[in-house]
């Protein structure tokens, strides 16, 4: 069955930079897009935006762009967000999630990775 | 960007009974429209893509109706499972927008 496994929770001092990894099984890597969504604390999901799994080509969402890096290990068939230059108001949840038909919706998520940004 | 508001904010409804959740897009986005189901401490779950149809292994109580710019989520007969904060997503244009959900509580 379909799996996303996300890396653990991360606790970062202010102005750090955090690499989340997102590994998927139980399909062919490059045969769906990867999106990653951000949680906030009480908050809705927000997307970030995705990466596509065959191109390597990212794809960001006004807001994400600069400090947000989507990439790919194929050779690993993970995905990975990198975070730089990380403040308070990034601490969140992150989940990376599959778009099954590239049909902008999400058929499975990874568990989520707590990022906690404080001095 | 699309503004997706769901409302009530929070429905408290008895186990057994029906549960109407609404959502509405600032503009139309056809039939592009999907929810999710997420508890405590855990991932948002499919349960309606296309506005109606029901994800993999979605129990037939769910339903989803509407096009354009309103749409509902019934629960027909809720289980004690069901209570759980649920969110809308918009899958049209980008960024793919949610709502802010709708906490489903025991009555």
């Amino acid at each position: 069955q379909v799996h996303l496994v996300q890396s653990e929770s991360e606790l970062k001092k202010p102005g750090a930079s955090v690499n989340i990894a997102c590994k998927p099984s139980g399909y062919t890597f490059s045969t769906y897009a990867i999106n990653w969504m951000r949680q906030a604390p009480g908050q809705g999901p927000e997307w970030m935006g995705w990466i596509d799994t065959n191109t390597g080509t990212p794809t960001y969402a006004q807001g994400f762009t600069g400090r947000f890096v989507f990439s790919l290990d194929t050779s690993v068939t993970t995905a990975y967000l990198h975070i730089t230059s990380l403040k308070a108001e990034d601490t969140a949840v992150y989940y990376c999630a599959r778009d099954p038909k590239s049909a902008g919706y999400f058929d499975y998520w990874g568990q989520g990775t707590l990022v906690t940004v404080s001095s | 960007e699309i503004v997706m508001t769901q409302s009530p904010a929070t429905l408290s409804v008895s186990p057994g009974e029906r549960a109407t959740l609404s959502c509405r897009a600032s503009q139309s986005v056809s039939s592009g429209l999907a929810w999710y189901q997420q508890k405590p401490g855990q991932a948002p779950r499919l349960l309606i893509y296309d506005s109606s149809t029901r994800a993999t292994g979605i129990p037939a109580r769910f339903s989803g109706s509407g096009s354009g710019t309103e749409f509902t989520l019934t629960i027909s007969s809720l289980q004690s499972e069901d209570f759980a904060v649920y969110y809308c997503q918009q899958c049209i244009n980008w960024p793919h927008t949610f709502g802010q959900g709708t906490k489903l509580e025991i009555k």
